[in-house]
């Protein structure tokens, strides 16, 4: 089974530009997570939707960052205009059900490493 | 405030022995937890889970047991490879599905 495909694997760019980060999770999940994982701070939640409607934004750090789910199969991250400390690893997870209910342990892409000169 | 994933942020284990990486939490009310493994380069890996009503959790040379009374889980690794050196975290959900992550513990196999 393919697992989460996050694309690009790498990216750098110059301050000021325009940042889109994409995902594609594994089929049937319902739950989409972004995270961002740096030395300093660990693994934080930015965002996460569930059937491709936002449900808690509120790790986004600012309003320079935006989400996107537009069907079940893709997500986007965007960050405009970027800033070096954006720089980070990048991740996005799916998941196919509540924890509540159900042991559905959140699954990972390989990340996107963004470098923002 | 709550806190999951305390953990040692070091360890070196001699390769063919046994590694206990261990965790702790401060919520009484975490009734589910995950342990993943982070290799160089990758995402966090599901290498297993365990709910508040089991203490103990065997999975392919690992274990998990979890210690309700004094709010604190380990992974146990038998047997160590050299494919088992990675950052491992325990996290645990807090508020819907929102995933609490440690800082990790790195393990370092050596041959």
């Amino acid at each position: 089974d393919a697992g989460v495909i996050q694309s690009p694997r790498h990216e750098v760019t110059e301050m000021g530009q325009e940042v889109t980060l994409r995902c594609k999770p594994i089929s049937g999940h319902d739950y989409l997570f972004w995270y961002r994982q740096t030395m300093m701070r660990g693994l934080e939640l930015l965002i996460y939707f569930n059937n491709n409607v936002p449900i808690d934004d509120s790790g986004m750090p600012e309003d320079r960052f935006s989400a996107k789910m537009p069907n079940a199969s893709f997500s986007t991250l965007k960050i405009q205009p970027s800033e070096p400390r954006d720089s980070a690893v990048y991740f996005c997870a799916s998941s196919s059900g509540p924890y509540v209910y159900s042991n559905q342990p959140q699954h990972f892409g390989d990340g996107t490493r963004l470098s923002i000169l | 405030g709550e806190s999951v994933g305390l953990h040692l942020p070091t360890l070196s284990v001699q390769e063919g022995d046994n590694s206990i990486i261990n965790c702790a939490y401060s919520n009484s009310a975490s009734d589910y937890f995950i342990w993943y493994k982070q290799e160089s380069g990758k995402g966090p890996q599901f290498i297993i889970d365990i709910r508040s009503n089991m203490d103990k959790r065997q999975g392919q040379r690992v274990t998990v047991l979890l210690n309700k009374t004094v709010k604190h889980l380990s992974l146990q690794i038998a047997a160590t490879q050299p494919g088992d050196s990675a950052v491992y975290f325990c996290a645990s959900p807090r508020g819907g599905e929102k995933l609490t992550f440690g800082t990790g513990t790195r393990l370092t196999i050596i041959p």
